[in-house]
């Protein structure tokens, strides 16, 4: 199993709808959890970060299930503007260091 | 303006000549780390380092080294390179309290090709 697992799209979504992406992770032992964004050909971006109560940015939710070792974004109200790569990255803490892993990204396109 | 600096954004070399990408940082980051990003393979970290001279391999090291003899500067060698080194290289960084948190500052990336 991959350490990071996402489903790669594309999604191809009109102008004001809803979309989630979903995210799997296989180190049961994973500390913390983070949404990037890219846009093509430029450099991935936070979007936000996961917490397990779940967190809400505008029209963006961040979900985690600790026991399924599930993240989830939902982007409600969808613009041209979010059309992008999302990236799911989980940290897997090391001792004494961290390590990073990015899922290979989701491709949303907002259609007008 | 806080930021990260990568140096070329765009190289052609051929197989063998051996080159480095520059990577700088503002923000007094303790954290930088080197990924390749490739299609269908998503981003994978090359080398990373968490302080003044300590360094450690990330996931695929094999073909490059990195030196960490200053704060700010974090290069990437690549002492012989191969038509598989072709990629895009990011440079990242962080504040060691930000690398806990996942917020890692990109640079803009460096598009190499051996050919």
């Amino acid at each position: 199993r991959k350490e990071v697992e996402q489903d790669p799209g594309p999604f191809n979504v009109p102008e004001g709808a809803t979309v989630a992406f979903n995210c799997t992770y296989s180190n049961s032992a994973s500390q913390s959890f983070f949404w990037y964004r890219q846009d093509c050909r430029k450099e991935p971006k936070l979007l936000m970060s996961v917490y397990s109560s779940g967190n809400e940015d505008g029209r963006f939710t961040a979900q985690l299930n600790r026991a399924s070792q599930y993240i989830s974004l939902l982007i409600r109200d969808s613009k041209l503007s979010d059309s992008a790569t999302y990236l799911c990255v989980v940290n897997n803490r090391r001792a004494g260091s961290y390590q990073l892993t990015f899922g290979k990204g989701t491709k949303l396109s907002v259609i007008p | 303006e806080a930021q990260v600096t990568q140096n070329p954004r765009y190289l052609i070399t051929v197989t063998g000549k051996k080159l480095t990408v520059t990577c700088s940082q503002n923000m007094n980051h303790e954290y930088m780390s080197w990924y390749r990003q490739d299609p269908g393979l998503g981003l994978r970290q090359i080398y990373y380092s968490m302080n003044v001279e300590v360094t450690d391999k990330g996931d695929v090291p094999e073909g490059y080294k990195v030196s960490r003899k200053e704060k700010r500067n974090f290069p990437l060698i690549l002492e012989s390179p191969s038509p598989n080194q072709t990629s895009l290289y990011f440079c990242a960084s962080s504040p060691i309290r930000g690398a806990h948190t996942g917020e890692l500052f990109f640079g803009e990336g460096s598009r190499l090709t051996v050919l």
